[in-house]
């Protein structure tokens, strides 16, 4: 089946410009992950959805960063008034339940760039 | 809020075991210990979790001590192609916690 996709794969932008990075998790899986990988460097975790609701959004970097879940599938992350800072790797990943013992599959990621 | 450490990096001959592990000191009741493997430019993949004592796949083998503040992830007869960054993760169990720790990851280095 259809594994966890994200759009686009690669985004470059100037920083100040605002972004929307789009996770499309695996049918019928219920939690939804968003990570962080900047070059080099390990997963930042960032935020989960269960469902519709992110019950703690303390791992979003600042205000800056925002996240959405609509029907219990698609998400995304948008990055407003982008800073260069904000380059990395974004990383979705879906479970069929939820943290921690579900196993989490991860998409391809989207590349971001800010100029 | 567990966090996790793991050395940087290893290296490996063909079909040596290989033992990475991952300290965890401030583990709670109900977290899992979960490992991930990374390919250059791929998200990671799910190698094996464990609660405690041993746990074995058909890849691996995962080494809980009693007090679980560290786990061992062991590679048996590694191959070129299990060159890759493991990541350890600790996670809580509690619904509306986000307190999910990737571990900095260990590149492993297979040496023909």
């Amino acid at each position: 089946g259809a594994g966890v996709s994200q759009s686009p794969s690669n985004k470059v932008t100037e920083k100040g410009k605002d972004v929307e990075l789009r996770c499309d998790p695996i049918s019928g899986h219920t939690a939804l992950y968003w990570y962080r990988q900047s070059l080099g460097q390990g997963l930042e975790f960032l935020i989960y959805f269960q469902g519709n609701s992110a019950p703690d959004k303390s791992g979003l970097p600042s205000d800056r960063f925002s996240a959405e879940r609509t029907g219990g599938s698609v998400s995304t992350l948008t990055i407003q008034r982008t800073q260069q800072e904000d380059s990395a790797v974004y990383l979705c990943a879906s479970s069929y339940e939820g943290p921690p013992r579900d196993e989490q599959y991860f998409g391809p990621g989207t590349r971001l760039t800010v100029t | 809020l567990a966090k996790t450490t793991q050395p940087i990096s290893m290296d490996s001959y063909e079909g040596q075991e290989v033992n990475i592990t991952c300290s965890h000191n401030n583990i709670a009741t109900n977290d899992y210990i979960t490992w991930y493997q990374q390919f250059p430019s791929q998200g990671p993949r799910f190698i094996i979790q464990g609660y405690k004592t041993k746990v074995t796949n058909e890849v691996a083998s995962l080494f809980i001590p009693a007090d679980r503040k560290s786990s061992t992830l062991s590679l048996p007869r590694v191959s070129l192609s299990d060159t890759a960054v493991y990541y350890c993760l600790v996670g809580d169990m509690h619904p509306g916690a986000n307190n999910l720790f990737f571990g900095t990851g260990t590149r492993l280095t297979v040496i023909p």
